[in-house]
Formats: C-alpha cells, sequence, structure tokens
C-alpha cells in the first residue's frame, strides 16, 4: 500500500476485555514499531520488530501488552484485560531498515477509549 | 523525566505570521533530530532531518536549526498557513543504544487563525 494503514481507527472497550490492534505496514520495510500516544503528550516506545523476530519489547507497560508479527508483515498488538489508563492513541510506523537514519513512517493510529 | 522538552506548550498566531517552537534534549550522544508534524487524528510526518553535524536544515516554509553545544533545536515557520495548524514534535534519536528508541518531546500544538 501507500502507507502504514492501522484498523480499526477506533476502540472502545470495557474494562477487562482483550483488544487487538492490526498495524499493515509499508510493503518491504523490515521494521515495524509500536508506540503509545496519551492525550497531550509525545508518543513513547512500545516495542518494535526486525522481519517476524521482536528485537526489543522493554517499552511494554506490562505483561497484559503482548505484540506479535508472525510473518513478518502485518503486526497485531493485543492487550489483555484492559484498563482505563490504557485509553490512548496506539500508533505503528515502519522504516526501511533499522538504521538511526532511516525515517520512521506512521500509520494514523488507533485511538482506544476503556470505559 | 523526558529527555526532550519543547516549549511553548500551546500557540496561537495569526495567519501569514511567523513563528518559532523551541526543544531542549539531554540525550547525548545523538545521531540525528527530527521535527514531526502531526495533524488531528494523524500520525506524525517528517518534517526535518538533522544529523549532529548540521546546524540548519530547510523544508518549504519551515526551517529547523540545531546547536549541539547547547542542544537546543528550533523550528521555524514562516508565513504561516491555516494548514499549519497542528502539534509540532522535537524527536532525539540516540547514537547508543537501540536506533528505533526514539525520544519525543511532548510537543508544541500550534493553531493558525484567521
Amino acid at each position: 500500500g501507500a502507507g502504514v494503514s492501522q484498523s480499526p481507527r477506533y476502540k472502545v472497550a470495557k474494562r477487562g476485555q482483550d483488544v487487538a490492534l492490526r498495524c499493515d505496514p509499508i510493503s518491504g520495510h523490515v521494521s515495524l514499531f509500536w508506540y503509545q500516544q496519551a492525550l497531550g503528550q509525545g508518543p513513547e516506545f512500545l516495542t518494535y520488530f526486525q522481519n517476524e523476530a521482536q528485537l526489543d519489547k522493554s517499552g511494554l507497560p506490562s505483561d497484559r501488552f503482548f505484540a506479535e508479527r508472525p510473518e513478518g508483515s502485518v503486526s497485531t498488538l493485543k492487550i489483555q484485560r484492559t484498563q482505563q489508563e490504557d485509553s490512548a492513541v496506539y500508533l505503528c510506523a515502519s522504516s526501511l531498515e533499522l538504521v538511526a537514519y532511516n525515517e520512521q513512517f506512521f500509520g494514523p493510529g488507533t485511538r482506544l477509549t476503556v470505559l | 523525566k523526558n529527555q526532550v522538552e519543547q516549549s511553548p506548550q500551546s500557540l496561537i498566531i495569526l495567519e501569514g505570521k511567523n513563528c518559532t517552537l523551541q526543544c531542549n534534549y539531554t540525550v547525548s550522544p545523538f545521531s540525528n533530530l527530527r521535527w514531526y508534524k502531526q495533524d488531528t487524528g494523524r500520525g506524525p510526518v517528517s518534517l526535518t532531518i538533522m544529523t549532529f553535524s548540521e546546524n540548519t536544515k530547510s523544508n518549504g516554509r519551515y526551517t529547523a536549526t540545531l546547536d549541539a553545544d547547547t542542544k537546543q533545536s528550533s523550528l521555524h515557520i514562516t508565513a504561516s498557513q491555516l494548514s499549519d495548524s497542528a502539534s509540532y514534535i522535537c524527536v532525539v534519536i540516540p547514537s547508543t543504544g537501540t536506533a528505533s528508541k526514539l525520544t519525543f518531546g511532548t510537543g508544541t500544538r500550534l493553531q493558525v487563525t484567521l
């Protein structure tokens, strides 16, 4: 596709529900990143993949958060037993390679609201 | 504590006026510094990318400056347009550790009015 796409764009969940957020990176991009952006704040790193390998998940806030990219393309961020503090925009980004100067292209984000 | 601080938090200017947004960082050493524009409900889009050895970079009406000695960067917007209304985020990429760990500032929310 022309850019990074994410679905759903909006998700409302009741506290305790599980949610799954999808990211379709730019075709051919090796690296994929997930960020969490609270209202009025800058994005914060959650995890990243190089192809199907999850090389860094140090930003995941708890073991309720899980991400996968089984075939090195589409990625899913899963949040189990959602809490109100999980309400945020979840951004996905991809880049051609994992080098510092490579630009990360962002998707539009999924806005998660936990009631 | 956030290693990238931006000011002001928000700014309202009249269409056609210029403005300057500030970014102070403590991330060191770093490989490059970027300014992103984030429209409401959209993902961030890169405006400028500067390495530590560059001190200015332009992209149309956007000009970014970098002073690596004082660890400050600024984004100057010339002849503002209504479409410039967005959040502007300063991002620093460290040269050590994982290249993926972008450090984002909290952003400056700019509103351009008639």
